[in-house]
């Protein structure tokens, strides 16, 4: 089954201590891409990769990194996390080959609800 | 920057009425346009897509026509369900010049919408 896998689901942390999101995918696409939902706000792009060791700022990187070392891996690292950290994250990914890209749709992963005390 | 903005919600509606969300966009060139929706702890699945001005996107009974005259996308659906009570948003990717331009997508805030019995 094509797929955007997230893990963990739930995570509670505090302030300070690194942790890692890890997101994978199953369809060899291109690209992938980190964002997180808060009420009101939508979702904002936080960072996204349009191939491996290819990966670029959305509207909200501060206190977030990124590595694209596989295709299909896209982990999402907070190296010292904040309360305003706290949110619901998402990672999705797309075709990302020229033409393509336009038209293609995100797959989303089923996301990841951090808690940072 | 490109930004999405829809109609603020919640909406609630009866079973069989008529729905709009309206959503309008700022962006330069010419970016394709979606609207996702959101069940309960889930993440994002596309719902329809248009990649072109008078495109019009439609699935499961909802429809949206990218309007570039008005910088519209609005979705409507002309008889709505229980199940169709989800969160909705819009979503523009793409519009400026380049490839790595189709690398950041931007989100509406959001549209729950309650439909009861």
């Amino acid at each position: 089954e094509a797929q955007v896998t997230q893990n963990p689901r739930y995570l509670i942390t505090v302030t300070g201590k690194k942790l890692t999101v890890t997101c994978s995918q199953n369809m060899n696409h291109e690209y992938m891409s980190w964002y997180r939902q808060d009420p009101g706000l939508g979702l904002r792009q936080i960072y996204y990769s349009m191939n491996v060791e290819v990966t670029d700022k959305g509207d909200v990187p501060e206190g977030y990194k990124v590595s694209r070392k596989e295709k299909r891996n896209f982990p999402l690292i907070l190296e010292s996390p904040s309360p305003n950290q706290t949110s619901l994250y998402f990672c999705a990914s797309s075709l990302g080959r020229g033409y393509e890209v336009p038209n293609s749709p995100l797959h989303f992963g089923n996301g990841t609800r951090l808690t940072v005390t | 920057g490109n930004s999405v903005t829809q109609m603020e919600g919640p909406v609630t509606l009866s079973e069989e009425a008529f729905l709009t969300i309206n959503c309008t966009y700022t962006a330069t060139g010419y970016p394709s346009l979606f609207w996702y929706v959101q069940y309960p702890g889930e993440g994002l699945q596309l719902l329809l897509k248009a990649t072109k001005a008078d495109d019009k996107g439609s699935n499961k009974g909802f429809e949206a026509t990218y309007r570039k005259e008005t910088t519209s996308f609005h979705l409507e659906k002309g008889s709505v369900q229980v199940s169709d009570s989800a969160v909705y948003f819009c979503a523009l990717r793409g519009g400026g010049a380049g490839g790595t331009s189709y690398g950041k997508l931007t989100f509406g805030q959001g549209t729950i919408l309650t439909v009861h019995p």
